[in-house]
């Protein structure tokens, strides 16, 4: 199977903008986790969704949004860019099911590094 | 909610000798417990996971952790370590589908 894939790899944006990165998951997988990680704070959870629907959310401003598609595909948006949004944005999928308690092992893309100059 | 705290921002070794991450956590129910390894660039790869059962883990890359529920620890092996297994390395623990990762340790492998 293909792995966890997210576009762009990297991107420049400037105080202000607003950005969207996009994840697909791995054929199958149909819970999508998003995030942030810095040198300064580490990997930090930003939100999951699960069937078109957030399940979890991180303690991440409104700024920070995101959405999932019928095929599983997701993307997160950042809004009103500021420089401390400058990090790896990450995204991983898990097979997790509706049901039940879940493993939630999680496959990571490579990220997408955004810089906000 | 559940925590980990993995002990020691950088670690480093010798090719050729032990390594030892370690990693505590805190839940109120059984926990998932993982590690992942993540290389420059890239993004995080599991290297083991604990769910039920055996308590020793074998992981790929020669990688093994123990679950001790009486320490509420998860610490990280591999008898000799290898050039190649210079990387941070997390720490994770799962309750609930709600996966929280450990601040990381970079470990750095010496010739």
């Amino acid at each position: 199977k293909a792995g966890v894939t997210q576009t762009p790899r990297y991107l420049i944006k400037t105080r202000g903008q607003q950005v969207t990165l996009s994840c697909s998951p791995i054929s199958g997988h149909r819970s999508v986790s998003w995030y942030q990680q810095t040198p300064g704070q580490g990997l930090q959870f930003l939100f999951e969704y699960f069937s078109e629907t957030q399940r979890n959310k991180g303690n991440f401003p409104g700024r920070f949004s995101g959405r999932q598609f019928s095929n599983s595909r997701s993307e997160m948006n950042v809004s009103t860019l500021e420089l401390g949004d400058s990090a790896l944005y990450l995204c991983a999928s898990s097979p997790t099911e509706a049901g039940g308690r879940s493993y939630n092992e999680q496959f990571f893309g490579p990220g997408t590094r955004l810089t906000v100059l | 909610a559940q925590s980990v705290t993995q002990l020691g921002s950088h670690v480093s070794v010798s090719e050729g000798a032990l390594v030892l991450l370690r990693c505590n956590y805190s839940s109120s129910v059984p926990p998932y417990l993982f590690w992942y390894v993540q290389y420059p660039n890239q993004g995080l790869q599991l290297l083991l996971k604990y769910t039920t059962g055996a308590t020793l883990v074998k992981g790929i890359n020669g990688f093994e952790a123990e679950f001790k529920k009486s320490e509420t620890s998860f610490h990280l092996t591999k008898p000799s370590a290898h050039m190649s297994d210079a990387a941070e390395y997390f720490c994770a623990v799962s309750v609930s589908n709600d996966m929280r990762f450990g601040a990381g340790t970079r470990l750095t492998v010496k010739p």
